[in-house]
């Protein structure tokens, strides 16, 4: 079973709706991550949370909020979406003993916004 | 600013070595990460190196040079599969990463 899941892998919506997508995570790993990563350009961070009480913005945190319901849940929201929120969406994960730095990712979202 | 700087497209042959560079102008340094990510795949981890030096691990090695900003990747004895985009990130002082675009490598027989 994979360690870190994310529904749904694909997703079609319009200008102007709300959606949202989710992560899971049974690593047991406390901190999480939400990137977007679109042709040509590095992971951008758009949100991230070092433990259940923590959330903290990335760089391109507008037009997105975030959810952290447990320690192995962490959600996605984008309130009103844009076409140009049309990109591939990665949950990460980190904070393993021996190897607390490394991000371990899920098998990403691709969004595309009409 | 914080930049990470990488080939966008490499070409190699199976069975060849190839090596790929990454330059980076961070604010602090606390590691810099290989990946490897296959097309509309996850990104899947590779190296990670934080002292300066050569760290070897199968057919793949990572160097780092803190003073110079300059890591590669050489990865030998290439295979078809070896074909995906290679990412190099940085840990800046903030524990955050900051990503290259990534470089295409290209396998041809």
């Amino acid at each position: 079973d994979a360690d870190v899941t994310q529904t749904p892998r694909n997703r079609i919506t319009k200008t102007g709706k709300r959606i949202m997508l989710e992560c899971s995570q049974t690593k047991g790993h406390d901190r999480m991550y939400w990137y977007r990563q679109d042709p040509g350009l590095g992971l951008q961070l758009i949100y991230y949370s070092f433990d259940v009480k923590d959330i903290n913005k990335g760089e391109i945190s507008d037009g997105y909020s975030v959810s952290r319901q447990a320690q192995a849940k962490f959600s996605l929201s984008l309130e009103s979406a844009i076409p140009n929120q049309t990109a591939l969406y990665f949950c990460a994960t980190s904070g393993g003993q021996g190897d607390a730095e490394t991000q371990y990712f899920g098998p990403g979202t691709r969004l595309l916004v009409l | 600013g914080q930049n990470i700087d990488q080939p966008t497209e490499m070409t190699a042959t199976e069975g060849a070595i190839v090596q790929i560079n990454c330059t980076y102008q961070t604010s602090g340094f606390n590691g810099l990460f290989w990946y490897q990510q296959h097309a509309g795949e996850a990104p899947t981890f590779l190296s990670y190196n934080v002292l300066d030096g050569l760290e070897e691990k199968g057919r793949f090695s990572s160097f780092l040079s803190r003073s110079k900003g300059y890591s590669y990747l050489l990865l030998k004895e290439l295979q078809m599969k070896d074909s995906a985009s290679y990412l190099c990130a940085v840990m800046d002082s903030n524990y955050q990463l900051i990503w290259g675009a990534g470089t295409k490598l290209i396998i041809k027989p």
